[in-house]
């Protein structure tokens, strides 16, 4: 079954440490995406890619760090530079649309905890 | 004021109800999204519309570009329906809105 695969589900960290979220998926989609949900907002926009070996920032990337240096793969970096890291993160793809974004598809999330 | 915007915040049904969501939105759009949140956290796309109206099974999704209005019907609800809804804006850039949580009971 195609799909995007999240992990670790959760995850505890502790001040001034660096944790990486993995996202695979095997979709065969060009587009990826990076976001972060906290309670009572909507989904933010961290980062994402359009094409391997290239990704542009979203409305909150301060902290956070990604690369893709594969089609299938998308991993965020939450840095100790992240002032307020403890959050739910959603990775996402769709094939490369052109009037608009396509169908969504999410990963079943990450929830981060710093202690 | 949030670009998109859903109401209501909170929804509880009888099973068995008909349910209504509803999404405005203020920027231009060429396709609006509308998802749902399962208790678990991971995220499913219902139905990405530009124009009319879709229906998968029971639930309806229209859109009326010229009031920048969209709604979600949920027909004949079940327990299984509870979960969160959420709409978004693709402009491409997608705008989420805060979501609508829906409970619905036996």
């Amino acid at each position: 079954d195609g799909g995007i695969t999240q992990s670790p589900k959760y995850l505890f960290r502790k001040e001034g440490q660096n944790v990486t979220l993995s996202c695979e998926q095997n979709l065969n989609h060009d587009a990826m995406y990076w976001y972060r949900q906290d309670p009572g907002q909507g989904l933010r926009l961290i980062y994402y890619s359009q094409i391997v070996n290239d990704f542009q920032k979203g409305d909150i990337a301060e902290g956070y760090s990604v690369s893709r240096e594969k089609k299938e793969s998308f991993p965020l970096t939450v840095t100790s530079a992240q002032k307020n890291p403890t959050a739910f993160y959603l990775c996402a793809s769709t094939p490369l649309g052109t009037a608009n974004t396509g169908e969504l598809f999410f990963g079943e999330g990450s929830r981060l905890t710093v202690l | 004021k949030n670009e998109v915007e859903q109401s209501p915040q909170n929804l509880t049904a009888q099973e068995g109800e008909f349910i209504t969501i509803n999404c405005s939105y203020s920027v231009g759009i060429s396709a609006l999204h509308w998802l749902q949140q399962h208790p678990g956290g991971g995220i499913v796309s219902l139905f990405m519309l530009s124009s009319g109206k879709k229906k998968h099974g029971r639930l309806i999704a229209t859109i009326n570009i010229q009031e920048k209005h969209s709604s979600l019907h949920i027909t004949a609800s079940h327990p299984r329906d509870s979960a969160v809804y959420i709409c978004a804006a693709d402009q491409p850039k997608l705008i989420f809105g805060t979501g609508t949580r829906l409970q619905v009971f036996p």
